[in-house]
């Protein structure tokens, strides 16, 4: 099962920035925040992830709450192109030789509109 | 681009047929992964490797289901005797081992159509 919440579907305006929350307040010590997305006919793309701190790269921030039980990823300067289904997993750390798979749930759908 | 790729991207057979997908992961990574996903859902985990032993295996995976990775490079999932609940996106990933923090990236997948 999912271990993560969240929102069905957001709205967002072409050129804003895009907020999507996440929440995994069951989250252990060693699990690592992912998100991805996934746009129509394609396969999921990695955004970022995160252990602790907040993390930037250049698709987008990932801010980590401090008792890490939430997290919102930050789409900074939202594009018609950001139009896709969010996905926030947390993923667990069992070592090197086992799965620590990704567990997908259900995603935030986040429609750019111009 | 040397990303993961799936080949074909769309397979339309017939109930009962056999259909054969291959993946070719990004060339240094070890570890591949098979998911399923189907309309409005996200993908489902099937099964993993790592280099040629395949380590785990969904419940999903009935047994008309086969994977492999013979030389722990590209592999390929064989589903036998078609169903129309086979009908869905078959979906390719890998990564550079199995930590945790490192990313499984994904190919686009095979769409399969059973009539």
């Amino acid at each position: 099962d999912a271990k993560t919440t969240q929102p069905p579907s957001m709205d967002c305006a072409e050129g804003r920035a895009a907020n999507l929350p996440c929440n995994h307040s069951t989250i252990s010590g060693n699990e690592y925040v992912y998100w991805y997305r996934q746009i129509h006919s394609q396969g999921p793309q990695y955004i970022i992830h995160g252990l602790k701190n907040n993390e930037t790269n250049e698709m987008a921030s990932l801010i980590i709450t401090e008792d890490r039980k939430s997290s919102t990823l930050i789409l900074p300067h939202a594009t018609l192109r950001d139009t896709a289904v969010y996905y926030c997993i947390v993923r667990p750390s069992f070592g090197n030789n086992a799965g620590n798979m990704l567990t997908f749930g259900g995603g935030t759908r986040l429609m750019v509109k111009p | 681009d040397t990303g993961v790729s799936q080949d074909p991207r769309h397979k339309i057979t017939k109930r009962g047929q056999n259909v054969t997908f291959r993946c070719d992961p990004i060339s240094e990574h070890n570890r591949l992964y098979w998911y399923r996903q189907t309309l409005g859902q996200g993908p489902e985990f099937l099964t993993y490797f790592q280099n040629e032993a395949q380590l785990e295996k969904s419940r999903l995976l009935s047994d008309r289901f086969s994977a492999e990775r013979p030389k722990g490079s590209f592999s390929t999932l064989e589903i036998q005797r078609t169903e129309q609940g086979d009908s869905a996106m078959y979906l390719c990933a890998s990564s550079l081992g199995g930590q945790a923090n490192s990313p499984l990236h994904f190919g686009n997948g095979t769409r399969l159509t059973v009539t």
